[in-house]
């Protein structure tokens, strides 16, 4: 079954610090990876995506790993803001399908002052 | 202006009733979707569109409905609500298999 999970469910940090999202999947057959930043009632905005040959993609602070060998991504933001405060979450679409993404839960992340 | 709008932003209602969600895009996509998202939970796709003619279901459609009238419309409908139907709504819109563009969403409760 295609799954995409994430991990940790939810994390507090202080503003200034660094932080790694984790995401583990089990699709197949894989065809890019995509994380989205989702604020908090508002739709999902892209931040990286990543193909299969790609296993580093920088967006700002924001940089996305890719190692399909394992099947496993992070996302790793530097000196956090307050405006990072938000879900993140890790989609994974299926190659040769035309329209499924799985999609994981969701990474809560709350930047304290 | 919004490139994916939606309306309403927020509806209340009572089981039973029908209701009907609106998508309207400016970004000349021909693919359109809904999804609901539930507190903790991951998107879920209820229905796609590839184009006009072209409508699909997706991993929970059953107590949906939709309908795309134009390339640029995509309404979404429940034709008899029911409480666990509360959730956050959101449409999409993409280009063959690209980025997906997300509207604002509609909180939509069933009492």
């Amino acid at each position: 079954k295609n799954q995409v999970e994430q991990s940790p469910q939810s994390l507090i940090i202080l503003e200034g610090k660094n932080c790694t999202l984790q995401c583990n999947y089990t699709v197949s057959p894989f065809s890019n990876l995509r994380w989205y930043k989702q604020d908090t009632g508002r739709g999902p905005v892209s931040l990286t995506i990543m193909t299969f040959s790609e296993n580093t993609k920088s967006n700002g602070r924001y940089t996305a790993t890719l190692d399909a060998d394992t099947k496993q991504s992070s996302l790793h933001i530097t000196a956090s803001q307050l405006s990072d405060s938000a879900s993140y979450i890790c989609v994974v679409s299926v190659q040769d399908s035309n329209y499924q993404l799985i999609w994981g839960a969701g990474t809560k992340l709350i930047i304290k002052p | 202006d919004a490139d994916v709008t939606q309306t309403p932003r927020n509806r209340i209602t009572k089981t039973g009733k029908r209701i009907m969600l609106e998508c309207s895009q400016t970004k000349g996509h021909d693919r359109m979707y809904w999804y609901r998202q539930d507190p903790g939970l991951g998107l879920q796709l209820i229905y796609y569109s590839f184009d006009v003619k072209d409508i699909n279901k997706g991993e929970i459609s059953d107590g949906y409905s939709v309908s795309r009238q134009a390339q640029a419309k995509f309404s979404l409908s429940l034709e008899s609500a029911i409480p666990n139907q509360t959730a956050l709504y959101f449409c999409a819109t993409s280009a063959l298999t690209g980025e997906q563009f997300f509207g604002p969403g509609t909180r939509l409760t069933v009492l």
